[in-house]
């Protein structure tokens, strides 16, 4: 079974500070993705991955960066968090560009920004 | 981009009631549909999905029917039981990454 794991179920960060949330996938998966999810606006992407080093904007990547320097991990960076960045976030992979696959998620990181 | 709609938002059914859930997208080069099940504490996990070239489709209790041509897809569950309480989104997809989700429908399964 394919596994992506993300590194905090919760996390509780104070504005301003530099927030990391890191995902790893065991299947040896091209892509990787990551979502924030809020009530009622389901998930959206912020940025994804199709090899490592290469990244790509999804539709809401302001305030947010991201890092790949291995193929199994993916790393969503807050440079300064701020408290409408309180959300759940889900990080996927999936199989290469020439899709589309299936997008295996993990349980999610809920952070709360204070 | 892609704008993908979701109806409705909750919907509460007797187990062994039927549920359908609707889902309308914007773009006609989308050509993968999933629909994810997300329960509580845990991330969407790929229920069934359709491709483009196909109008239909059925896994046990649960079948997806797609209408290019009007730009909306359903996702069927009958013979619904407790364990099919969850939340459940449809998606739309164009091109190998771009995956475009509805804001979800929260269903529940009454005794």
């Amino acid at each position: 079974d394919v596994k992506v794991t993300q590194s905090s179920r919760y996390l509780v960060k104070r504005t301003g500070e530099k927030v990391f949330l890191e995902c790893v996938q065991d299947m040896d998966h091209e892509n990787m993705f990551w979502y924030r999810q809020d009530p009622g606006l389901g998930l959206r992407l912020i940025y994804f991955s199709y090899d490592v080093k290469m990244k790509e904007k999804g539709d809401i990547p302001e305030g947010y960066s991201v890092s790949r320097e291995k193929k199994e991990r993916f790393s969503l960076i807050l440079e300064s968090a701020s408290t409408n960045q309180t959300s759940m976030y889900l990080c996927a992979s999936s199989l290469g560009l020439a899709g589309p696959y299936e997008q295996y998620f993990g349980p999610g990181t809920r952070l709360t920004v204070t | 981009g892609e704008n993908v709609e979701q109806h409705p938002s909750t919907l509460s059914v007797q187990e062994g009631d039927s549920a359908v859930i609707k889902c309308t997208y914007s773009d006609s080069a989308s050509n993968y549909f999933p629909w994810y099940k997300q329960e509580l504490g845990k991330g969407p996990q790929l229920i069934i999905d359709i491709r483009s070239n196909v109008g239909e489709k059925k896994d046990q209790r649960i079948a997806v029917t797609l209408n290019k041509t009007a730009k909306h897809f359903s996702l069927h569950i009958t013979e619904t039981q407790p364990e099919d309480s969850a939340v459940y989104f449809c998606a739309a997809q164009t091109g190998a990454n771009n995956l475009f989700f509805g804001t979800g429908t929260r269903l529940t399964v009454i005794p």
